[in-house]
């Protein structure tokens, strides 16, 4: 079946620092791909999405790209604020079918 | 446009009452999904309606279930509450963006069963 690798949290930066969350998948044939982010009791707020291979999703100076070649889809941001700590999970889906979620990583940054 | 609404936002209840949420999707969306979220299990899908009908279904027992109605609002109801349906529940409505069905989550409601 389809499924959804994040790499383990809690991941913790410093302002400013350069974020990478890597997120790979398995799927047969090829997803649409989510980043949804989840801040402190709320739900989950769409980040970006990338529909097909080399597609950039990009979204409040957060970026991932579609690699069809290494089934990734890793979400990066240059600089990274502390209003930016939350959970972040990725996703994937086909046409109108639920979405497969990974874990999540768990992201705090120090001011 | 107002987004995903939920209520109730908090919720407790005790074991083996039966409990309903209720979901209000954005306007003019059809499709109404629901997802359980724990820390054990993550996020898992319940189960989906589109036009009042259940489309798509996920590997939860029959004590859950769901109904939607012409407005699109839709409901999900657990019987016979076990400890273990404790959880974050969302619900989100889902359109076409940019020829992709997208999701789009409500804030959730919270369900601790005593």
């Amino acid at each position: 079946g389809n499924s959804v690798t994040q790499m383990e949290g809690p991941v913790t930066l410093s302002e400013e620092a350069f974020l990478t969350i890597n997120c790979t998948y398995t799927a047969t044939g090829y997803p649409s791909l989510f980043w949804y982010v989840q801040y402190p009791g709320e739900g989950l707020q769409l980040l970006l999405k990338a529909t097909k291979a080399d597609d950039k999703g990009s979204n409040k100076g957060f970026e991932a790209t579609y690699r069809k070649e290494t089934t990734s889809f890793h979400l990066e941001k240059g600089s990274v604020q502390v209003s930016d700590s939350a959970v972040y999970f990725c996703a994937l889906s086909f046409g109108n079918e639920k979405l497969t979620f990974g874990t999540g990583t768990r992201l705090t940054i120090i001011p | 446009k107002a987004g995903v609404t939920q209520t109730p936002r908090y919720l407790i209840k005790t074991r083996g009452q039966q409990v309903t949420l209720s979901c209000s999707p954005i306007s003019g969306h059809r499709s109404v999904s629901w997802y359980q979220q724990t820390p054990g299990q993550g996020l898992q899908f319940l189960f989906e309606y589109f036009s009042e009908t259940q489309r798509n279904k996920g590997n939860f027992p029959g004590r859950f279930s769901g109904r939607q109605f012409s407005n699109s609002r839709s409901e999900m109801n657990v019987s016979t509450l076990e400890l273990g349906d404790s959880a974050l529940y969302l619900c989100a409505s889902s359109a076409q963006l940019a020829g992709v069905e997208t999701q789009y989550f409500g804030p959730g409601t919270r369900l601790l069963v005593l």
